[in-house]
């Protein structure tokens, strides 16, 4: 199938720093990124949906000022958490997929900040 | 919201027995997938089935699809230890957001 990378695979920052985090398809076009986020113990929950070329649209509840989604090329997504707090440490996975094929997932950011 | 419901929450298992979880969705789909995920770790995935079959299998992986019911079964037989994990079932309509269910925590014991 095809695949997608996410880097870095873990991070950890200190309180009120910046985290980028990286998606790329690296044998497809991704024209639609979704990004999801993963507290201890429970499921994936979807954060936003980017399609290339376009601001991301945010599920209700997540601030779009704090995680800042880009998706600029058809290959790479990045989400940059700003100002990141405790509670923001968590497992971060992005999705991808080519028009209206499957998605496939990247392994996944794991996010601590101290 | 959760599209996909995994039945049981949890399920413990001697090693050798067989595993089957279900997963129950709400939506029409192109595809559902099963994924897998040790604690702390990443997904891994395990199956795609499409809409329009009704079983598939890999290695000791069984998933059946039945669309009118709008539900899934994972069965894992001749279950190891190292199966020992979170399985998620995730449900696709092709064109939107994957959505995931709530999982199924897998334990075998040696």
């Amino acid at each position: 199938g095809a695949v997608v990378s996410q880097h870095p695979s873990w991070v950890i920052c200190k309180s009120g720093t910046s985290v980028k985090i990286e998606c790329r398809s690296l044998d497809f076009q991704a024209t639609t990124m979704f990004w999801y986020r993963q507290f201890p113990k429970q499921s994936l929950m979807l954060m936003a949906t980017s399609n290339e070329g376009s601001k991301a649209t945010y599920e209700q509840g997540v601030e779009k000022d704090k995680f800042l989604i880009n998706h600029a090329s058809l290959t790479l997504s990045t989400l940059t958490v700003t100002s990141a707090h405790p509670e923001d440490s968590s497992f971060y996975i992005c999705s991808a997929r080519e028009k209206n094929t499957e998605a496939f997932f990247g392994q996944g950011t794991r996010l601590t900040v101290v | 919201s959760q599209q996909g419901e995994e039945d049981p929450q949890a399920l413990s298992i001697q090693e050798g027995e067989n595993a089957t979880m279900n997963c129950s969705y709400k939506t029409s789909i192109n595809n559902l997938q099963w994924y897998r995920q040790n604690s702390g770790r990443g997904l891994v995935h395990l199956i795609l089935i499409r809409s329009n079959e009704r079983e598939k299998h890999s290695g000791r992986l069984r998933v059946t699809l039945d669309t009118s019911k709008k539900s899934s079964s994972l069965l894992i037989t001749a279950s190891r230890a190292a199966d020992t994990a979170s399985y998620f079932c995730a449900t696709d309509k092709g064109y939107q957001k994957v959505t995931f269910g709530i999982g199924t925590k897998l334990q075998v014991i040696p």
